[in-house]
């Protein structure tokens, strides 16, 4: 059974940076062809791809965040760490993380955690 | 960036109807293509990938297909718990990958 979990705060600042875990649970992030991503989703709003990680510690990020972006993988402890810095208000959004095996698409994906950027 | 534009953004149709719903790409993408349904306060859930792959326990109601710019996603008939909204995803020229802006599917 697949399962993927988003934690960290629901609250930051203005310009502090920001860390989300993924953890997971029913497959392996050493599996060839095995991926995970993050997406966020503003109040009201669309889907937004914001980084991927893959099993050979390949990484790729949406352009227009690139620079605040870090994904990371700890594969002993099933994990998926994403960090964005310099928070905004704009950045106000539920965070997910999901799965990709083989294709691109996200077949299974986490509850997603809200976080908030206000001062 | 491959910009994925939706149509309708809202369609209002009743139980039983079926429902057809456009994704247009910026550019060809062959048919690497997804469509995702979300429903309030939940994760999106994958329906189908490769334009036209029905994702593992998905309904047979729903189908996809196209290539090239233009893909369709088809709901047979709309039972009470398809009405939500739904999002198509490129991952044929990326990063980054992108999504479109999303069709909401309401009860009429």
């Amino acid at each position: 059974q697949v399962t993927l979990r988003e934690s960290g705060p629901a609250l930051v600042k203005p310009t502090q940076t920001l860390t989300l875990t993924c953890t997971f649970s029913g497959f392996s992030l050493t599996t060839g062809g095995m991926s995970v991503t993050w997406v966020r989703q503003p109040p009201g709003k669309a889907l937004e791809w914001l980084a991927l990680i893959d099993w050979d510690d390949d990484k790729r990020y949406t352009t227009s965040l690139e620079t605040r972006l870090t994904i990371s993988k700890d594969t002993s402890k099933n994990q998926v760490v994403l960090t964005m810095t310099d928070m905004d208000p704009v950045d106000t959004a539920t965070y997910y993380c999901a799965r990709a095996y083989g294709v691109k698409s996200f077949d299974f994906w986490g509850r997603g955690t809200l976080v908030t950027v206000s001062s | 960036e491959i910009v994925m534009t939706q149509s309708p953004a809202t369609l209002s149709l009743s139980p039983g109807d079926r429902a057809t719903l456009s994704c247009r790409a910026s550019q060809s993408i062959g048919t690497t293509v997804a469509w995702y349904q979300q429903k309030p306060g939940q994760a999106p859930r994958l329906l189908i990938y490769g334009a036209s792959t029905r994702a593992t326990g998905i309904p047979a109601r729903f189908s996809g297909s196209g290539s090239g710019t233009e893909f369709t996603l088809t709901i047979s008939s709309l039972q009470s718990e398809d009405f939500a909204v739904y999002y198509c995803q490129q991952y044929n020229d990326w990063p980054p990958i992108t999504f479109g802006q999303g069709t909401r599917l309401e009860i009429k």
